[in-house]
């Protein structure tokens, strides 16, 4: 069964430019979470779908970081524009439908982001 | 005041020796939790979910205490392969996952 995948693995981009961030779920995961790491610092929670819907959006950072998860299947993150403080590893986890016993997030492997 | 705790290390220990990482949570409604390990430059993976009654796996062994609210993860003979972070992790039920700012471990030959 394929994990959590997503791409790009790496982007560099300058501030001001746009970069859209994909992650593909488990398939069947109704939950698709977006986390980021900014070096130094904990992994912290930027949004939960659930399926189609924002479950909870209270840790995008500002009005820059617009998410979507159309048809309840992939999600991707935008930036735009990217300021340098953007920078760090963006990960996206999933997990199966919440419930005892089933909380449990895989996460992708991924974006390093670097704004210059 | 953080939602999850943790003492950010480093802790350096020999090959060998037994470790223990604490974890503290502000938020009482807090229902399940989890240890996370992730290596240096890779994704957090689950190392073990954490039970009120304790619960062993292999060299591991994790506790809850909900009336302390703390949060313990115990490594017995530490193999120099344990060496990454530990990241204690927290979800009420229904909401998001919220995770600890992570012990790092380095176990020395």
């Amino acid at each position: 069964e394929a994990g959590v995948t997503q791409f790009p693995s790496h982007s560099v981009i300058e501030k001001g430019q746009t970069v859209t961030l994909r992650c593909d779920p488990i398939s069947g995961h109704d939950n698709l979470y977006w986390y980021r790491r900014v070096m130094g610092k904990e992994i912290k929670f930027l949004l939960h779908f659930v399926k189609e819907s924002k479950q909870d959006e209270s840790g995008m950072p500002n009005n820059r970081f617009l998410a979507e998860r159309t048809g309840g299947t992939y999600s991707t993150l935008k930036v735009q524009p990217a300021e340098l403080e953007d920078s760090g590893v963006y990960f996206c986890a999933s997990s199966p439908r919440l419930g005892a016993g089933n909380e449990k997030l895989f996460f992708g492997s991924g974006t390093q982001l670097s704004v210059l | 005041r953080k939602e999850v705790e943790q003492d950010p290390g480093p802790f350096n220990v020999p090959e060998g020796a037994t470790v223990a990482f604490n974890c503290t949570y502000s938020n009482s409604a807090s229902q399940s939790f989890f240890w996370y390990r992730q290596d240096c430059r890779k994704e957090p993976k689950l190392l073990m979910s954490v039970y009120s009654s304790g619960n062993e796996d292999g060299r591991f062994t994790a506790q809850l205490n909900r009336a302390s609210q703390y949060i313990s993860l115990l490594i017995r003979d530490s193999k120099l392969s344990d060496s990454a972070t530990y990241l204690c992790v927290g979800i009420r039920y229904g909401q998001n996952f919220v995770f600890g700012p992570g012990t790092r471990l380095s176990v020395l030959p």
